[in-house]
């Protein structure tokens, strides 16, 4: 039962412009949302937020868009630097049923960044 | 400042055998959680420990899987007559508190390869 789908395994963008990575989910509770990052031989690291008060926050480069009509959620990086080709995974938590933070993630997007 | 340590990084055992995975949190983070990733897949919890205690086990597997924290040492996550379908990486992470906002801090995980 995936909860939280990223329907494109790759994308290839060129450096300078802008990386969108997708997110849907189908749980409805979902109330926290996060994007983690992820090199080769290397675990997650954390690198945005949002809680489903908010439909938008920004972070440097990293932008995390929610849209809970929709239960949609992207990651904008802008402008994509070289050392962003990683995967990116999303995750999603609710936090009345899981308050400890339990998260279901996404398969991950490959994210390709060239010269 | 030393991060969360998974040991070993690669592990190969034939059908049967068992395995022994090991996670050293992050200094003075008391929360551990596991995880799993297939081959083309997400990760997916499997369970959630504070210092001797198993708080939520709901993504184990109901067989051959078990995980403890002790009060002492690492949290060891143990599978009993590996079968070629347990072949993932596993991850451990960390975190200060059990709040939804506290990041989790992942290791770089364990590839359990099972001839």
């Amino acid at each position: 039962d995936q909860q939280v789908k990223q329907n494109s395994p790759s994308l290839s963008v060129q450096e300078g412009r802008i990386s969108i990575l997708n997110c849907d989910y189908t749980n409805s509770m979902f109330d926290y949302f996060l994007w983690y990052k992820k090199y080769p031989a290397e675990g997650p690291t954390f690198l945005i937020s949002i809680s489903s008060i908010k439909d938008k926050n920004e972070d440097g480069r990293f932008t995390v868009f929610l849209n809970k009509s929709a239960k949609h959620l992207s990651l904008h990086i802008v402008p994509s630097q070289p050392g962003d080709s990683a995967v990116y995974f999303c995750a999603a938590s609710d936090r009345a049923t899981d308050s400890w933070g339990k998260f279901q993630f996404g398969a991950g997007t490959q994210v390709v960044v060239t010269p | 400042n030393a991060g969360v340590m998974q040991n070993p990084r690669h592990l190969v055992r034939r059908r049967g055998q068992e395995a022994r995975l090991r996670c050293s949190p992050m200094k003075g983070h008391s929360h551990v959680y596991w995880y799993r990733q297939l081959p083309e897949e997400g990760l997916k919890f499997m369970v959630y420990l504070q210092k001797e205690n198993i708080i939520d086990e709901s993504g184990m597997p109901k067989e051959r899987f078990s995980a403890e924290f002790p009060k002492e040492g690492p949290s060891i996550l143990r599978i009993q007559q590996v079968v070629r379908g347990d072949s993932a990486a596993y991850f451990c992470a960390s975190s200060g508190t059990s709040g939804i906002s506290d990041t989790q801090y992942f290791g770089p995980g364990t590839r359990l390869t099972v001839l």
